[in-house]
């Protein structure tokens, strides 16, 4: 069964809009926390990652929220741009694991 | 600096039949990751190898196995395929530390008629 829990599986957004993506875990062993972003037909690549020691990281125009007591996490897209229409993924891992559990995906798409 | 490469792109094969894909990682590269994406499914983590040693091994059948070679390459095997194993079969290499970032490759869509 998925160990992380993504919403929505998909969403649509005006340019300059505001994307929100949302993940819950179970897990309280997981300790780092990355999300992905794949276009059709590549692989997924890395976008930004936090660690539970910390509450929001910013990177650009996306920015992760962290809650540890509701174990949840989200990806925020500020000012969606229709460069940004890709498909989602958080994920997280355990330590010394080197393996990702990854969420189901969220395809976004950014309308001009 | 080169990508991950996966080959062959695109490979058709029947039930029953076996695979064995390939991939090269990122120059200076030691770990290599496998992972299935499937619609239903979804990223699935299948094994982890590190210096030619197999360090984490995902919940797959023992159809599926791997082994990576000493300059870091690294082929799966999927033996008596099914339908069911028809996906789009991802490696990613990285430096090999516990939060190292992933680099994958653009991956082989595997279909099985």
């Amino acid at each position: 069964q998925q160990q992380v829990k993504q919403s929505p599986q998909s969403l649509i957004v005006q340019k300059g809009g505001i994307s929100i993506i949302n993940c819950a875990y179970e897990n309280t062993a997981f300790d780092y926390f990355p999300w992905y972003q794949q276009f059709p037909g590549k692989g997924p690549a890395l976008l930004i990652a936090i660690r539970p020691d910390v509450s929001e990281k910013k990177e650009g125009r996306f920015t992760i929220s962290f809650n540890k007591s509701a174990k949840q996490f989200s990806l925020h897209i500020m000012d969606s741009q229709p460069g940004d229409s890709a498909t989602y993924f958080c994920a997280a891992s355990i330590g010394n694991d080197y393996k990702l559990s990854f969420g189901a995906g969220t395809t976004v798409t950014v309308r001009a | 600096k080169a990508g991950v490469t996966q080959t062959p792109r695109y490979l058709i094969k029947t039930r029953g039949q076996q695979v064995t894909l390939s991939c090269s990682p990122i120059s200076g590269h030691r770990s290599v990751s496998w992972y299935q994406q499937t619609p239903g499914q979804g990223l699935q983590f299948l094994f982890e190898y590190f210096s030619e040693t197999q360090r984490n091994k995902g919940n797959f059948p023992g159809r599926f196995s791997g082994r990576q070679f000493s300059n870091s390459r690294s082929e799966m095997n999927v033996s008596t395929l099914e339908l069911g194993d028809s996906a789009l079969y991802l490696c990613a290499s990285s430096l090999g530390g516990a939060e190292e970032k992933l680099f994958f490759g653009s991956g082989t869509q595997l279909s099985v008629l």
